[in-house]
């Protein structure tokens, strides 16, 4: 059973919208991740956090932020959706043993 | 060239065969892997992860390590159709991020 959540599993929104995708954990986890990954293609770090209050960009650059108020939680902000922004968007976190990353079951954004 | 290299595939193989994906690295200082599965339209799940040369086993995959040679491998016995998925590997460079392979497409034919 997966102990972290992403919401919503699904989102349709028009151009210009501004929209949070939510993660949560209930592990107790540090290290969090926010990955990019169109069908059928690799996975894209876009940010990374190593606890409250530190958050880092990844690999691929991206027009999104985010946040680490609390342990748990993890948000990505969308401040002006763009049809470029279509995609799907994973959480993961990983624990203090630096074992593999959990993913949440991810987010598919339609830009519109 | 990447740090972790994976052939995209697809690797099709008849069901019961033996399905052998492999998996180069560049970092020397890569210190543990971990094979991923991931059915189209979910998210990765854990599959193995190794720290050490040699072979672990866990029911009908073995992944191998070769730290010499810089590459890892996963091995699927008796595969099924329903092991049928991308499979990613991942590279632990020690900065307490995890570096992912492209993918290898597994194709288990009835």
């Amino acid at each position: 059973e997966a102990d972290i959540y992403q919401t919503p599993r699904y989102l349709v929104i028009g151009t210009g919208k501004k929209i949070t995708l939510e993660c949560s954990q209930t592990m107790g986890h540090d290290k969090m991740y926010w990955y990019q990954q169109d069908p059928g293609m690799e996975l894209h770090l876009i940010h990374y956090s190593y606890g409250v209050n530190s958050t880092e960009k990844g690999d691929l650059s991206s027009e999104s932020t985010v946040s680490r108020i609390r342990t748990e939680h993890f948000p990505l902000t969308l401040e002006s959706a763009r049809p470029s922004h279509t995609s799907q968007y994973l959480c993961a976190s990983r624990d203090n043993f630096n074992y593999g990353y959990t993913f949440g079951s991810g987010t598919r954004l339609t830009v519109v | 060239q990447k740090e972790v290299e994976q052939n995209s595939g697809p690797l099709s193989v008849p069901e019961g065969a033996i399905a052998s994906l492999n998996c180069t690295y560049s970092d020397r200082g890569s210190q543990s892997f971990f094979w991923y599965r991931q059915y189209s339209g979910k998210s990765p799940e854990l599959i193995m992860f190794i720290y050490s040369n040699g072979d672990k086993e866990d029911g009908r995959f073995t992944a191998q390590l070769n730290k010499a040679s810089q590459y890892v491998s996963l091995l699927i016995r008796d595969s099924q159709p329903s092991d049928s998925a991308t499979y990613l590997c991942a590279g632990n460079t020690g900065f307490q991020k995890l570096v992912f392979g492209t993918g290898t497409r597994l194709l288990v034919s009835p």
